[in-house]
């Protein structure tokens, strides 16, 4: 069964830390897509990044890093030196290849505070 | 470009009462479309979702129904709505298939019933 977990409920940080937000993942499929997305105080889900299980190159955008280890499932999303703007709501999700029509497997979400 | 909305933005209704949230889709042809529910403290549960008119999925049982009546316009809705309707409901469209693409959401309609 797919399943995604975010262990992180809430993370506060003060601004210029780096944090990293965890994200592992279950799936019997070998062919599969991880995503991030951003939730702001708005409500509105931002896209941030996918990546599909073949590509285990870390991303690097800006401030914004990805982390993916098929070895440990981790699909692991670090932003370097926040900003207060940062503050949202983090969710990873998952999507197999087969069968879904592109439906997407959510985590519950990590909301992130970053405090000036 | 593309675009999405759906509307209202913030709804309150008694218990008992219909529902009806409207999404249209700009910018695209044929997207697959979905409507996601998030409850507060947890994350986003797919209920519905659509790969061409007239043609609804169902992920999850419940009083709520969805219809697609048009390429790009994607309609919830519910005949009498319960108090654990309450929620952020979020419209999403893709154009890939099988799973390779993007959602790409709305700006969500926050219903409350009371």
């Amino acid at each position: 069964a797919q399943k995604v977990t975010q262990a992180q409920t809430e993370i506060s940080v003060v601004e210029k830390e780096d944090v990293t937000l965890d994200c592992v993942y279950e799936t019997r499929d070998t062919t599969y897509y991880l995503f991030w997305y951003k939730q702001p105080p708005s409500g509105e889900l931002v896209f941030l990044i996918r990546r599909n299980s073949f590509d285990e190159q870390n991303e690097i955008s800006g401030r914004y890093s990805w982390n993916f280890q098929k070895s440990t499932s981790s699909f692991n999303f670090t932003i370097t030196a926040s900003q207060v703007v940062d503050s949202a709501v983090y969710f990873c999700a998952l999507s197999e290849a087969r069968g879904s029509q592109g439906n997407l497997i959510f985590g519950k979400g990590t909301k992130l505070s970053v405090k000036p | 470009s593309q675009t999405i909305h759906q509307w209202p933005a913030t709804l309150v209704q008694p218990v008992g009462s219909p529902l009806s949230l409207e999404c249209t889709v700009e910018g695209t042809s044929n997207p697959n479309l979905y409507w996601y529910r998030q409850a507060a403290g947890r994350g986003l549960q797919l209920l519905f979702y659509s790969v061409g008119i007239g043609q609804i999925s169902s992920e999850v049982p419940q009083n709520l129904s969805a219809s697609r009546p048009q390429d790009r316009q994607f309609i919830l809705s519910s005949k009498k709505l319960l108090l654990s309707d309450s929620g952020f409901y979020l419209c999403a469209w893709s154009v890939l298939r099988a799973g390779a693409g993007e959602l790409f959401f709305g700006e969500g309609s926050r219903l409350t019933v009371l």
